[in-house]
C-alpha cells in the first residue's frame, strides 16, 4: 500500500533560518504530492503540490520538488518566520480517492 | 464565507454512550471524508464519500459510522465510542472525485474527542 514518511520532529529554529523537512513516498503508479500546513488550534491547509515528476510547487516561499528518482519531496524555505511555526504533513494521492498523510513535522520559529 | 464546519469541537464522553460529530460544507462539494489525527501516526482517514448516498471505508473505519443523505453533511457516528478513540477528529471536503481539483481538500477546524 501507499506509505509517506517524514522527519521527525520537533524541528527548532531561528527567525531567516533556512528550514527542511524530508519526506519519502512509497506507492504504486504516479501519485501526486503535497504538502499541508497546520497551524495552532486550526485544520490542514494545502501549502503547494506536484502532481508529476519533476514538478516544483511553491507557495509562501516553501517549495518543493517531485523527485521520482529519490521517491521524494522535501519540503524547504529559505529564511522561515516566526509566524511558520506550525505543523507540517507531507502526503500523497495516488489513483483512488484517498490521501496518505505522514507523521507530521512540528516546527517552532523563535524570534 | 466558503468553510467545513465541525460541532462539537471538544466533547468529553464515557464509554458506550452514543455520540455523533456534525460536518457541514457550504461550497457544493461533492467529495467529503473523515480523519483522525492521533500522536506519531499523522491523519489516517475514517470513511469517505464521492457523492450523496455513496460512502465507503478509508485506513480505520472500525467504530465508525457515516451517512451521507445531504450533499452539504457528512456526520460521523460513534455508536459505543471507547477509550481507544479518544482522538482529534477532521472533516474534509473537495469539489469531486476523479478530477484534478480533488487534490485540494478543505479541512473543518476539528473535534477533539475524549472517551472516559
Amino acid at each position: 500500500g501507499n506509505s509517506v514518511t517524514q522527519m521527525e520532529g520537533p524541528v527548532t529554529l531561528s527567525e531567516e533560518a533556512f528550514l527542511t523537512i524530508n519526506c519519502t513516498y512509497t506507492a504504486t503508479g504516479y501519485p501526486s504530492l503535497f504538502w499541508y500546513v497546520q497551524y495552532p488550534g486550526e485544520g490542514l491547509q494545502l501549502l503547494l503540490k506536484a502532481t508529476k515528476a519533476d514538478d516544483k510547487g511553491s507557495n509562501k516561499g516553501f517549495e518543493a520538488t517531485y523527485r521520482k528518482e529519490t521517491t521524494s519531496f522535501h519540503l524547504e524555505k529559505g529564511s522561515v518566520q516566526v509566524s511558520d511555526s506550525a505543523v507540517y504533513f507531507c502526503a500523497l494521492r495516488s489513483n483512488d480517492y484517498k490521501l496518505s498523510f505522514g507523521a507530521g513535522t512540528t516546527v517552532t520559529v523563535r524570534a | 464565507e466558503a468553510q467545513v464546519t465541525q460541532n462539537p469541537r471538544y466533547l468529553i464522553t464515557v464509554t458506550g454512550k452514543k455520540l455523533t460529530v456534525t460536518c457541514s460544507q457550504n461550497m457544493n462539494h461533492e467529495y467529503m471524508s473523515w480523519y483522525r489525527q492521533d500522536p506519531g501516526l499523522g491523519l489516517r482517514q475514517i470513511y469517505y464519500s464521492m457523492n450523496v448516498e455513496v460512502t465507503d471505508k478509508g485506513d480505520v473505519p472500525e467504530g465508525y459510522k457515516v451517512s451521507r443523505k445531504e450533499k452539504r453533511n457528512f456526520p460521523l457516528i460513534l455508536e459505543s465510542p471507547s477509550p481507544n478513540q479518544t482522538s482529534l477528529y477532521f472533516c474534509a471536503s473537495s469539489l469531486k472525485p476523479g478530477g484534478a481539483l480533488v487534490d485540494t481538500q478543505y479541512f473543518g477546524p476539528g473535534t477533539r474527542l475524549t472517551v472516559l
